[in-house]
């Protein structure tokens, strides 16, 4: 069966330290994957899609960057954090459209 | 670009009755989906449907393309379906758009 991985759980990180959070996934090839962001009171936000390894969409432009080094991983990171980038971060993965998708189980960073 | 609406924002009910949970959406979509956030934050898939309806244990979800609407029910409801109902519809490039979700708390 599918799994996917998220880690850390929680991350407390200062103002300008880098950052960087893992997403691999388990039992299947090729799977697109996702990064979303859910700021404290407001919705999920696609930051980042991948459909192979390599290749990386960005949504919206920010202070993070994403990268897919092997085909089920996913990593999201940022050189100097901001207090802005505080949120639960969730990767997730589905095998497109027509298909459902199974989210990890989150990291949440505060950047103090 | 699409625009998820659902309504109510927040819901509070006794065990047992009846929930309904309503969601919008403004551009066709190839596919809709419940997902279910809990405390901790978690996200559980509950459905995905794009067209007619579907349904799982106490739950049930409804689709009306032409309308551009859908609707999560769920009979006899439980403390412990007490969580964060979010819609979200697939509009292509393989993205999803979430609404704001819905705060469901079901008192005993």
């Amino acid at each position: 069966s599918q799994t996917i991985h998220q880690w850390p759980a929680t991350l407390v990180q200062p103002v300008g330290s880098p950052l960087s959070l893992e997403c691999t996934v388990e039992g299947t090839s090729n799977p697109n994957l996702y990064w979303y962001r859910q700021a404290a009171g407001r919705g999920l936000q696609l930051l980042f899609y991948s459909v192979g390894i390599g290749q990386i969409s960005s949504e919206v432009p920010q202070n993070l960057s994403a990268s897919r080094p092997q085909d089920r991983q996913f990593i999201l990171s940022s050189k100097k954090l901001l207090l802005s980038d505080s949120g639960f971060y969730l990767c997730a993965w589905s095998r497109g459209n027509d298909y459902g998708y199974t989210f990890g189980s989150g990291t949440r960073l505060t950047v103090v | 670009k699409n625009e998820v609406e659902q309504s109510p924002q927040n819901l509070t009910a006794q065990e047992g009755e009846f929930i309904t949970i309503n969601c919008s959406y403004s551009v066709g979509i190839s596919a809709l989906h419940w997902l279910q956030q809990h405390p901790g934050g978690g996200i559980v898939s509950l459905f995905m449907l794009s067209s007619g309806k579907k349904k799982h244990g106490r739950l049930i979800a409804t689709i009306n393309i032409q309308e551009k609407h859908s609707s999560l029910h769920i009979t006899a409801s439980h403390p412990r379906d007490s969580a964060v109902y979010i819609c979200a519809v697939t509009e292509g490039a393989q993205k999803l758009v979430f609404g704001q979700g819905t705060r469901l708390t079901i008192n005993p």
